[in-house]
């Protein structure tokens, strides 16, 4: 059982380079986010969805775009990346169940935008 | 707002205990959720209180109080390998998770 696995690891990007952040997962888990984590700092949600075919923004969505077309896969699109862009990318997934929340968090992507 | 308060450090001794604070205030509170996240790694889930009162799972125990707006976590019989950070995590309406800044646990000999 794979869990939610994100690509790449690592990425170097050049100012005003796009590009997208790739997350899986396949547990079937409805719910899915990405977060991204500062230095010393928690990590700050930038969108989640719901379902196929839903989505939101979080605290920080600025210069990122997400699409759920599947319920296993949830890139996030940086559109045109800056420095303070440069942070470790998180995606998670849970099921929306109230009993149990247990987010279910991929190993990161770290990104440096130079 | 939305806003989730921890220390930012805590010192303990192995083989003790230790005890995490987390105050909140946010809207559509559904639970209070305690993640572990050793550096370089990703954050492990570890509990989740939807309810007032105490979680109990192995050395690890939380507590919560939502009239209040207040959770602990405790940790016991401390070992280096819990040497983390630890967040805090509120569930909110529409499903929205917020963390704290994190918690840095030093575990000393």
């Amino acid at each position: 059982n794979a869990g939610v696995t994100q690509t790449p690891k690592f990425q170097v990007l050049k100012t005003g380079q796009s590009m997208t952040l790739q997350c899986a997962q396949d547990m079937n888990h409805e719910y899915m986010s990405w977060y991204r984590q500062d230095p010393g700092m928690g990590l700050r949600l930038i969108h989640y969805s719901v379902g196929a075919g839903i989505t939101d923004q979080g605290e920080v969505p600025n210069g990122y775009n997400v699409s759920r077309s599947t319920t296993e896969d949830f890139p996030l699109r940086l559109l045109s990346a800056a420095p303070s862009q440069t942070s470790v990318y998180f995606c998670a997934s849970s099921s929306p169940g109230t009993e149990n929340t247990e987010a279910f968090f991929g190993q990161g992507t770290r990104l440096t935008v130079v | 707002g939305q806003s989730l308060e921890q220390p930012s450090e805590v010192t303990a001794v192995e083989g003790a205990i230790v005890q995490i604070n987390c105050t909140y205030q946010t809207s559509g509170f559904y639970g209070l959720s305690w993640y572990q996240q050793h550096d370089g790694g990703a954050p492990t889930f570890l509990s989740y209180n939807a309810l007032d009162g105490l979680e109990e799972t192995g050395r690890f125990s939380s507590f919560l109080s939502r009239s209040d707006s207040y959770g602990y976590l405790l940790l016991q019989e401390l070992q280096m390998k819990d040497s983390a950070s630890y967040f805090c995590a509120v569930r909110r309406g529409g499903f929205k998770t917020i963390f704290g800044a994190g918690t840095r646990l030093f575990v000393k000999a």
